[in-house]
């Protein structure tokens, strides 16, 4: 069964502080993502990334940094934390190749509430 | 661009109803399209997807979706709802296969038991 987790699960922040939040897949996928949930807009793109050692910016990658040192591990990073940046994030790994070709698997999410 | 959109933002039925959640897309090439659902407090997971072939899609637990060029649909439904089946359905597009995938806004079923 592919697996995504992240750490940690929930997170309070302060405005200003610095936030790392990780994802760790076992799928042996060369795709991963970082999305934002809030409602009513569904999830939106921040970062992702094909290898390792590098990132691509997503359609909202402002305020967000992110981090791919090997296959398996993915960061997000939020160097100054703003209340608006109060969510819930998600890291997928995305299949390429076979009958699963395009699937993403979701880790369970990583709520951040920046007070 | 890609883009998609979901209409209903929330359906309600009772258990045992049929239900059908929309899903309308705007892209003119060739398109991925794949369903996911999402529990309460979960992550998401994957229930189906289409690419080429029949149009009508088999997924997981008796869903089912219809890809349709002409109407630039990829509707799912159910023929007979479980009160598990409640949660948030997202639609996904991505144009050619390519790394970004778009989603909707979702739509929150409730099935009453």
């Amino acid at each position: 069964e592919a697996a995504v987790t992240q750490s940690p699960r929930s997170k309070v922040a302060v405005t200003g502080g610095k936030v790392t939040l990780s994802c760790h897949q076992t799928n042996n996928h060369d795709y991963m993502y970082w999305y934002r949930q809030d409602t009513g807009h569904g999830l939106r793109l921040i970062h992702y990334s094909y290898v390792a050692d590098s990132t691509e910016k997503g359609d909202i990658p402002d305020g967000y940094k992110a981090s791919r040192p090997s296959q398996e591990n993915f960061s997000l990073i939020l160097e100054l934390a703003s209340l608006s940046q109060t969510a819930v994030y998600f890291c997928a790994s995305r299949d390429w190749g076979g009958a699963n070709t395009g699937q993403l698997y979701f880790g369970e999410g990583s709520k951040l509430t920046v007070l | 661009t890609q883009t998609v959109s979901q209409s209903d933002a929330h359906v309600t039925v009772f258990e045992g109803d049929s239900v059908e959640l929309r899903c309308n897309y705007s892209y003119g090439g060739s398109i991925y399209l794949s369903w996911y659902i999402q529990h309460h407090g979960r992550g998401l997971q994957f229930l189906l997807k289409y690419y080429s072939g029949n149009p009508v899609v088999q997924g997981v637990n008796g869903f089912e979706a219809e890809f349709s060029k002409s109407d630039s649909s990829f509707h799912l439904r159910k023929a007979s709802v479980h009160w598990s089946d409640s949660a948030v359905y997202f639609c996904a597009v991505s144009a050619n296969m390519g790394y970004k995938l778009t989603f909707g806004t979702g739509t929150s079923l409730l099935v009453d038991p």
